[in-house]
């Protein structure tokens, strides 16, 4: 089955600075990758997905971009805020796979004021 | 428009008893997913559910169950329950988790808060 590493494990970085969280994925069927973002308490919320036919989607201060050929992908966070503080989670999952995401292990990302 | 609603949002059992948690999908969406999530063993796919018939299951025992009503709302069962079922249960829904070789465009999974279960 769908095996995802998303590296790292906590990232740290300054308000304004950029952040980047990747993932690989084992699948070379999968063909959606959705980002989520999850604040204590809450579940996960999607901020951001690609599909395997588009290489890069960008949607204000957030961008993805996917490498088939390595089957890895990343997320980018522009000009961070603190309140982009929380836990952010890669998945990916094939068209098949009936609501099955197979998902990373998660990033706890901290902006500091 | 309203969005994924679990109920209740927290839980305590003993060990050994049974628990039923409840989702209500978004107005519309018809595929409904469950997913455990632990500090250990991270989000882990349950089950899958559309149109009241199951389309996918994850590794857990059978002690872990599911349904899905007519109105596409959902309710996992976990029966005997264990120390280890400690965890965040949260369901998505969908409006189809599966249309041909791509995703549907509107396919985005949507999540619940979840439901806290605590078993001492």
């Amino acid at each position: 089955g769908e095996n995802v590493e998303q590296h790292p494990s906590t990232l740290s970085v300054q308000e304004g600075d950029s952040a980047v969280i990747k993932c690989t994925y084992s699948d070379s069927a999968s063909n959606y990758f959705p980002w989520y973002k999850q604040e204590l308490g809450k579940g996960p919320q999607l901020i951001i997905d690609i599909r395997s036919n588009v290489g890069e989607k960008k949607d204000q201060r957030i961008a993805v971009t996917l490498n088939k050929t390595a089957k890895h992908f990343s997320l980018h966070i522009t000009e961070t805020q603190p309140e982009d503080s929380a836990v952010y989670f890669c998945a990916a999952t094939r068209g098949t796979s009936y609501g099955k995401l197979t998902f990373g292990q998660g990033t706890i990302l901290t902006v500091h004021p | 428009k309203a969005g994924v609603t679990q109920t209740p949002r927290y839980l305590i059992k003993t060990r050994g008893q049974q628990v039923t948690l409840s989702c209500s999908p978004i107005s519309g969406h018809r595929s409904v997913s469950w997913y455990q999530q632990t500090p250990g063993q991270g989000l882990q796919f349950l089950f899958e559910y559309f149109s009241e018939t199951q389309r996918n299951k994850g590794n857990f025992p059978g002690r872990f169950s599911g349904r899905q009503f007519s109105n596409s709302r959902s309710e996992m069962n976990v029966s005997t329950l264990e120390l280890g079922d400690s965890a965040l249960y949260l369901c998505a829904s969908s409006l189809d988790a599966n249309k041909g070789p791509f995703l549907d465009i509107s396919c985005g999974y949507t999540f619940g808060s979840g439901t806290r279960l605590t078993v001492v």
